[in-house]
């Protein structure tokens, strides 16, 4: 079965560039990638999704492994609002519709 | 805001009673998910409709249901309430099948 390994915990100071990474050795070729945050008591929020090529927008970048099994989120320049769990999610085919496997998520911690 | 509305907010219920949890998503937003929030744990996706159809489902329980109605917002019904029942619902609504998904702030449900 499909599924993705992200650390429990990071640091980052503000500021600086942040790489939260992503195993997914079991990935399969149509399964995409998702990446949400979820800041102190709200909902999750989007970052950012991708196939096989590196995709950037407002938020953030993803950068998907050649092979795929491994991706990571980054943060240009982190902010103390950025301090939240960020949750690697694989998008698979599932007898006949889809399904989301989630990671247990990374909790960024951001320093003044 | 992110314009998706959960009602109610908060639910007290006994255990082996039944309820509904409501989702109206973003306008003109066609697909609706349901994830479950337990405490101090990380997400789980439940289901996802698009138009009106199932498109892709997690580790809903049996207990569990949901469905789309034609002017799109959804409901998801928790039956044969157990204590481990106990958490944060939360719907989130999307464009497309496949698009960024906008949360609603959750229902925090409690079962005594």
């Amino acid at each position: 079965d499909a599924k993705t390994t992200q650390p429990n915990s990071m640091e980052s100071n503000e500021e600086e560039p942040v790489h939260l990474p992503c195993n997914h050795s079991t990935i399969s070729g149509t399964d995409y990638i998702h990446w949400y945050r979820q800041l102190p008591s709200q909902g999750p929020e989007y970052v950012i999704h991708g196939l096989t090529s590196n995709v950037n927008n407002r938020m953030a970048s993803l950068a998907i492994a050649e092979d795929r099994k491994s991706s990571t989120l980054i943060l240009h320049r982190a902010t103390l609002r950025d301090a939240a769990v960020y949750y690697c999610i694989l998008r698979v085919p599932s007898r006949g519709t889809y399904k989301y496997i989630f990671g247990t998520g990374t909790r960024l911690k951001v320093l003044a | 805001d992110s314009g998706v509305t959960q009602t109610p907010k908060h639910l007290i219920t006994a255990t082996g009673q039944r309820v509904t949890l409501r989702c109206s998503p973003r306008s003109g937003d066609l697909s609706v998910y349901w994830y479950q929030q337990s405490l101090d744990q990380g997400l789980q996706f439940l289901i996802q409709y698009y138009n009106g159809e199932e498109r892709a489902k997690g580790n809903i329980l049996e207990r569990f249901s949901a469905q789309q109605f034609p002017d799109l917002h959804s409901e998801l019904n928790l039956s044969s309430l157990e204590l481990g029942d106990s958490a944060l619902y939360f719907c989130a609504s999307s464009v497309g099948e496949y698009t960024e998904a906008f949360f609603g702030q959750g229902t925090r449900l409690t079962v005594v």
